[in-house]
């Protein structure tokens, strides 16, 4: 079974700041992984995909990162503002799978 | 991207009783999946809504708990039933596209 864990749980920064939030997964014969934002208790919001093949993918102050051998991909936010606070999550598509396993968040506060 | 339209978008219920999310998706979709996000934690996939044909749980899951229906390839309704206070979450339809996954905004559920 895949298992996604994201480190850190949770992260406060000033504003202004670059960050990097992380992810990890167990299997690494995945198909894709996304990343994506939720505000409390709201729905989610997809950030990045990268597919299998891809090393990264950019969109604006975000970029994100996939090493599928070693299990990783990372999240970077360049430039941080108040209003990027909210949790992020990685989620991973298997190969020969249709759902996603997602990781257990990183809560993110950037303080003004 | 496909546009995903949920409701009720939170909803208090006494215990013993059922609630029926709906969503709704502004194009036609083959995969459509249902997620529970409770409290603290992040999500699990509850089951594939199938059209045509009973959906598919995932372990945990069961269909008279969890009853739902996929009618055509643009709308879908899971039940919660006969609910207690640890179904207490935010429950999300999701709909798998091209490469990537869209969510809709969520269901807050509170069982008093």
């Amino acid at each position: 079974k895949q298992e996604v864990t994201q480190i850190p749980a949770a992260l406060s920064v000033p504003e202004g700041e670059n960050l990097v939030l992380n992810c990890s997964f167990t299997d690494s014969a995945i198909y894709n992984l996304q990343w994506f934002r939720q505000d409390p208790g709201k729905g989610l919001t997809s950030l990045l995909l990268i597919q299998s093949s891809q090393r990264e993918q950019t969109s604006g102050r975000l970029n994100a990162s996939l090493d599928k051998s070693s299990g990783r991909s990372t999240l970077y936010i360049a430039a941080s503002q108040p209003g990027d606070s909210a949790t992020y999550l990685c989620a991973v598509r298997r190969s020969g799978a249709n759902n996603l396993f997602f990781g257990t968040g990183t809560r993110l506060t950037v303080i003004p | 991207s496909a546009v995903i339209s949920q409701k009720p978008s939170r909803d208090i219920c006494q215990r013993g009783t059922s609630l029926t999310i709906q969503c709704q998706v502004d194009s036609q979709v083959t995969m459509m999946f249902w997620y529970r996000q409770q409290p603290g934690q992040s999500l699990t996939l509850i089951a594939t809504a199938n059209q045509g044909s009973e959906a598919t749980y995932e372990s945990g899951f069961v269909i008279d708990k969890f009853p739902i229906s996929r009618p055509n390839l643009t709308f879908s309704t899971l039940t919660v039933s006969n609910m207690s206070p640890e179904d207490s979450s935010i429950y999300l339809c999701s709909v798998g596209e091209g490469y990537g996954y869209t969510f809709g905004s969520g269901t807050r559920l509170t069982v008093v």
